[in-house]
């Protein structure tokens, strides 16, 4: 039982470069949500998603897109990146919703920087 | 949007309890009331969650106020790993399945 694995954990880009992250779980998990944490700050919801099909926005969603197809992925896309989107990016699973006494369960993050 | 209020950072000494508070007075009647920490470069953990009446694990303790508009996580006896951000976490939105972390407490624990 591996968790929420992402990859890559660490990746350069220039700017305007398009690039995804992947996110897996195998756990069976209908929710997923992709979080972005710049330096000193808290974790800012991206794009979230409640089953294979579904997906919406969350905070922070500009320069970002999404797309569930199966139940256990869950990629981020770039789309042009920018120096702005330079932040470690967590995604996260549950089996429901959090509001229901759901556990998340996070991935270790993927470190980004856009040059 | 409900909203968590928690202060930005707190100090403990090792081997003390510590109180960390959350204020969520626009939560919504039945929403469980969830706790995470971070520790450095690392994802965010679970710690304990609750929905009205004080919960303990073994990490912690979740004391829940009577109306459910605040609510204080206990460590009972900090250690140096315990020092970390503790996140206070509630649903986004009454009616969506977005949930949002606030900014978090950052727990310092002198030796």
């Amino acid at each position: 039982n591996a968790g929420v694995t992402q990859t890559p954990k660490f990746q350069v880009l220039k700017t305007g470069q398009s690039m995804t992250l992947q996110c897996a779980q195998d756990m069976n998990h209908e929710y997923m949500s992709w979080y972005r944490q710049d330096p000193g700050m808290g974790l800012r919801l991206i794009h979230y998603s409640v089953g294979a099909g579904i997906t919406d926005q969350g905070e922070v969603p500009n320069g970002y897109n999404v797309s569930r197809s199966t139940t256990e992925d869950f990629p981020l896309r770039l789309l042009s990146a920018a120096p702005s989107q330079t932040s470690v990016y967590f995604c996260a699973s549950s089996y429901g919703p959090i509001y229901s006494g759901n556990t998340i369960y996070f991935g270790e993050g993927s470190w980004l920087t856009v040059v | 949007d409900a909203k968590t209020t928690q202060p930005n950072s707190m100090e403990s000494n090792e081997e003390e309890p510590v109180h960390l508070p959350c204020n969520h007075s626009t939560i919504s009647g039945t929403d469980y009331i969830h706790w995470y920490r971070q520790l450095p470069s690392q994802g965010p953990e679970y710690v304990i969650h609750g929905l009205t009446s004080n919960v303990n694990n073994r990490m912690a303790s979740l004391a829940i106020a009577e109306d459910r508009k605040s609510s204080t996580l206990i460590l009972h006896r900090a250690t140096l790993r315990d020092a970390a951000v503790y996140y206070c976490i509630l649903r986004g939105d009454s009616g969506t399945y977005k949930y949002i972390f606030g900014t978090g407490t950052r727990l310092k624990v002198l030796a």
